[in-house]
């Protein structure tokens, strides 16, 4: 079935540090990713939508300068959080989806942001 | 505005039957996906209704009711591992964009 692999699992670094995680699809081409955050025990939350080759579309409330998101093949798209600070401490999710507006989002593990 | 609106927790016994339901309010409506969530891991995929009426996968079903803007979880033989959060999710009309749940955690007892 679709895997959605998402690297690191686990980042824990210095204020002002600039993080990248990648989300890759191993199995299927990804028309579509998008990335939520996630606080504990809260729902997920969109932070925006990227279709491959196009700018990603941010949700309001989001810095798009904060948060550089690339998605430049359809197997791969990338998170920057630029000068990471303690309050981006969070939980961060890919998903990706394949054509088609009624394909499943396939989810990747997720990596955990820890900004000391 | 665009809500969904789903139970925060619900308990039961193992081998018994729960239905967590969903109500949305949006913007537009492309179908309804259910995603399952253990703690500290990334959602799973359950089941999706694009079109009214039941759909059934193993111990799972899930049913829409596009007119209602209603849609349910069945999980029927609970395990101890069915405990978890449970999020309804609808996508958006263009199918480009899901909006979640706040999730319902589902507490199975011996």
């Amino acid at each position: 079935g679709a895997v959605v692999s998402q690297h690191p699992s686990w980042v824990i670094c210095k204020s002002g540090t600039s993080v990248k995680i990648e989300c890759r699809s191993l199995d299927f081409q990804a028309t579509t990713m998008f990335w939520y955050r996630q606080f504990p025990k809260q729902s997920l939350m969109l932070m925006a939508t990227s279709n491959e080759g196009s700018k990603a579309t941010y949700e309001q409330g989001v810095e798009k300068d904060k948060f550089l998101i690339n998605h430049a093949s359809l197997t791969l798209s990338t998170l920057t959080v630029t000068s990471a600070h303690p309050e981006d401490s969070s939980f961060y999710i890919c998903s990706a989806q394949s054509r088609g507006a009624h394909q499943p989002q396939h989810f990747g593990d997720g990596t955990r942001l820890s900004i000391l | 505005g665009q809500s969904l609106e789903q139970p925060s927790e619900v308990t039961a016994v193992e081998g018994a039957i729960v239905q967590i339901n969903c109500t949305y309010q949006t913007s537009g409506f492309y179908g309804l996906s259910w995603y399952q969530q253990h703690d500290g891991g990334a959602p799973t995929f359950l089941s999706y209704n694009a079109l009214d009426g039941l759909e059934e996968t193993g111990r799972f079903s899930s049913f829409l009711s596009r007119s209602d803007s209603y849609g349910y979880l069945l999980l029927q033989e609970l395990q101890m591992k069915d405990s978890a959060s449970y999020f309804c999710a609808v996508r958006d009309t263009g199918g480009f964009k899901t909006i979640f749940g706040a999730g319902t955690r589902l507490f199975v007892k011996a």
